[in-house]
């Protein structure tokens, strides 16, 4: 049973497209977040809802679009990709106050081409 | 704002030698925090969490607030502790968790 998961786990995409990444958690979590981590590892919170609202939005591109049907799933549409968002995109679930800590997906490498 | 600070970027010892991944925090109110784990090409896995107080795999790291400090030790280092390590601290009205930049442990044989 896996308790946040990602999909796709690789995706390789062209300049100029839009793709979208899925996440799913099955832990109850009301809470759930996109982190980006670059190519020299650095974390970084991109969005955060809890029960379906948004509630952390960093200084992201507005190409990136978080959208959440429910409060087990988060998704991350990105149109008009470019080079410099090749990362790894982490999906992670908490419960509110995130004092348990957060469970993290297994990551989505993107690369531009 | 709340940040946190790993100032080693690389951390190299010898199988059986004792470990210190140093983490500094910067936040004004009451923190939690975390250390997290991630294995080569594998996902964050939570390691400690200051309030819990416990042991994980022979890690252990004492909040100390005057000093602003959370640092993880080990006694012993295995092989198998090669990783990235992060440090977290999370806080503020939307208990965003910050990372530290990681530290990169390599345990060598």
């Amino acid at each position: 049973d896996t308790a946040v998961s990602q999909t796709p786990k690789y995706l390789v995409t062209q300049m100029g497209n839009d793709k979208s990444i899925k996440c799913e958690q099955n832990l109850g979590h009301d809470t759930m977040y996109w982190y980006k981590q670059d190519s020299k590892k650095f974390l970084k919170i991109m969005f955060s809802y809890n029960n379906k609202e948004l509630i952390i939005n960093e200084t992201v591109p507005n190409r990136f679009s978080p959208k959440s049907p429910d409060k087990a799933h988060l998704n991350l549409h990105i149109n008009s990709l470019e080079l410099g968002d090749s990362a790894v995109y982490f999906c992670a679930s908490s419960h509110r106050t995130g004092e348990h800590g957060y469970t993290f997906g297994s990551g989505t490498r993107l690369t531009v081409v | 704002a709340q940040r946190v600070t790993q100032p080693e970027k690389l951390l190299s010892v010898f199988k059986g030698a004792p470990v210190e991944l140093k983490c500094n925090y910067s936040y004004s109110g009451s923190p939690e925090l975390f250390w997290y784990v991630q294995y080569s090409r594998q996902r964050l896995q939570l390691l400690l969490r200051h309030i819990s107080r416990e042991s994980i795999k022979g890690f252990t790291a004492d909040l100390n607030k005057g000093e602003t400090s959370f640092h993880l030790k080990k006694p012993f280092a295995q092989e198998e502790d090669s990783a990235m390590y992060y440090c977290a601290l999370s806080g503020g009205s939307n208990y965003k968790l910050t990372f530290g930049k990681g530290t990169l442990l390599t345990v060598n044989p």
